[in-house]
């Protein structure tokens, strides 16, 4: 059963129209819910880490949220630069330590 | 800094050929990892270490072998090649359990 799904799977945005993406989770007794940026052909990037309902973090152009269901990341004003794949990933239900990963939201945003 | 050295970039493998990747990080980080990542398929463990002489399954290791003499060096071994195992494969480290991973720029394995 999948621990965590990531919508939409793609999303294009004109430069500075906001969004938001999401990320449903499964989990128990939740660890954490982690935010990564990729960009094609490199390793993903850390962004945020989470840990409980209510909590917020932002970086730059950049919210994240959580609630016990789900996060989101909310993108405003976006810029170009901001195109890339978001994954988030929670720790696995089958491992103490390692990070379980969504298939990601890949984001355009045009200029 | 370097942080997570990964060689080679690229590699292209024919079946039932052998080799191995080769990770490397410099933070004296006790943690390493090795995910594939395949189209609309998210990042999948391979194997993990929790420090050195440590290793443990994750979810997709048929295939797959590692070793961990080091903190520094977490090798993964492609016994025989099988064209399943086209992937891209990442290898990550963090100090301690599952938080901040810092993650290496990839390996492109093909095998035909």
């Amino acid at each position: 059963e999948d621990q965590v799904t990531q919508s939409p799977e793609a999303l294009r945005l004109q430069e500075g129209e906001s969004s938001s993406l999401n990320c449903s989770y499964t989990v128990s007794g939740l660890r954490g819910l982690f935010w990564y940026r990729q960009d094609p052909g490199k390793g993903p990037e850390f962004l945020f880490t989470l840990y409980s309902a209510g909590e917020e973090k932002e970086k730059e152009r950049l919210k994240a949220t959580l609630t016990k269901k789900e996060s989101f990341l909310h993108i405003t004003a976006p810029k170009p630069e901001d195109s890339a794949t978001y994954l988030c990933a929670v720790p696995s239900q089958t491992g103490a330590n390692n990070l379980f990963f969504g298939t990601g939201t890949r984001l355009t945003v045009i200029p | 800094n370097a942080g997570v050295t990964q060689t080679p970039k690229f590699r292209i493998l024919k079946i039932g050929q052998s080799m191995t990747l080769q990770c490397t990080q410099d933070m004296n980080h006790n943690y390493m990892y090795w995910y594939r990542q395949d189209p609309g398929m998210g990042l999948k463990l391979i194997y993990y270490s929790v420090g050195a002489g440590i290793t443990d399954k994750g979810e997709v290791p048929n295939g797959y072998n590692v070793s961990r003499s080091t903190t520094e060096d977490f090798p993964l071994r492609l016994e025989l090649a099988a064209p399943s195992q086209t992937s891209v494969y990442f290898c990550a480290s963090t100090r301690e359990g599952i938080n901040g991973y810092t993650f290496g720029s990839g390996t492109r394995l093909t095998v035909v």
